[in-house]
């Protein structure tokens, strides 16, 4: 069965430091998809990345970095330099191949002080 | 882009009165539409699966005489909580997916949620 783990339920750092969050995933498909989503107070939950289970190069945009490993079912995501904004609960999603649906993992919940 | 809105974004009602949440692609057209629920502090809880022209297909333990869904056209989707209950206090979200039969490869995109509570 499809299962995404987020093992953080919470992480507090100081501005400008680096965090990683953590995603480790189930699956029995061959080929799938991987999504992060973020989630600000306000509630809207806002799309990050999608990566392809046949590409395993690191992607970067900006301060954000994503770390897939499918030899441990990791797909790991830094936010480097971090900012007050950067606050939000943040889901790893898989989705059920031929379902449609989205698996989400329990989130982190991320909060950047000052 | 693809945007989606929710509307409204906050409701209070009595208990006992229905009340219907809309969901709108705004620059695309979407096949399939999904409502999702959320309890403070935890993960999304898929609700059902909206498609365009047919029933929607409900998750198990969903009540589909209680939460009624409609998608009459390929921008809007509507929830309609019947008879709605303090439990039913809760936060709703919506998403929708630009591809026809895309499959796992497609991108949900979120609206806003809205809040709802039943006093």
């Amino acid at each position: 069965a499809q299962k995404v783990t987020q093992a953080q339920t919470e992480i507090s750092v100081v501005e400008k430091e680096d965090v990683t969050l953590d995603c480790v995933y189930e699956t029995r498909d061959t080929t799938y998809y991987l999504f992060w989503y973020k989630q600000p107070p306000s509630g809207e939950l806002v799309f990050l990345i999608r990566r392809n289970s046949f590409d395993e190069q690191n992607e970067i945009s900006g301060r954000y970095s994503w770390n897939f490993q499918k030899s441990t079912s990791s797909f790991n995501f830094t936010i480097t330099a971090s900012q007050v904004v950067d606050s939000a609960v943040y889901f790893c999603a898989l989705p059920i191949q031929g379902a449609q649906k989205l698996v989400f993992g329990q989130g982190t919940r991320l909060t950047i002080n000052p | 882009g693809a945007v989606v809105s929710q509307h409204p974004s906050r409701v209070i009602c009595k208990s006992g009165t229905s009340v219907k949440i809309e969901c709108r692609s705004l620059d695309f057209q979407a096949t399939t539409m999904f409502w999702y629920r959320q309890f403070p502090k935890q993960s999304l809880m898929l609700m059902a699966t909206s498609n365009e022209g047919s029933k929607a297909t409900y998750e198990q333990g969903v009540e589909k005489d209680k939460f009624l869904i409609n998608h009459a056209s390929l921008t809007l989707s509507t929830l309609t909580v019947t008879s709605a209950h303090p439990e039913d206090s809760s936060f709703y979200i919506c998403s929708a997916r630009r591809t026809p039969g895309g499959g796992a490869a497609d991108t949900q995109y979120f609206g806003p949620g809205t809040r709802l509570t039943v006093l």
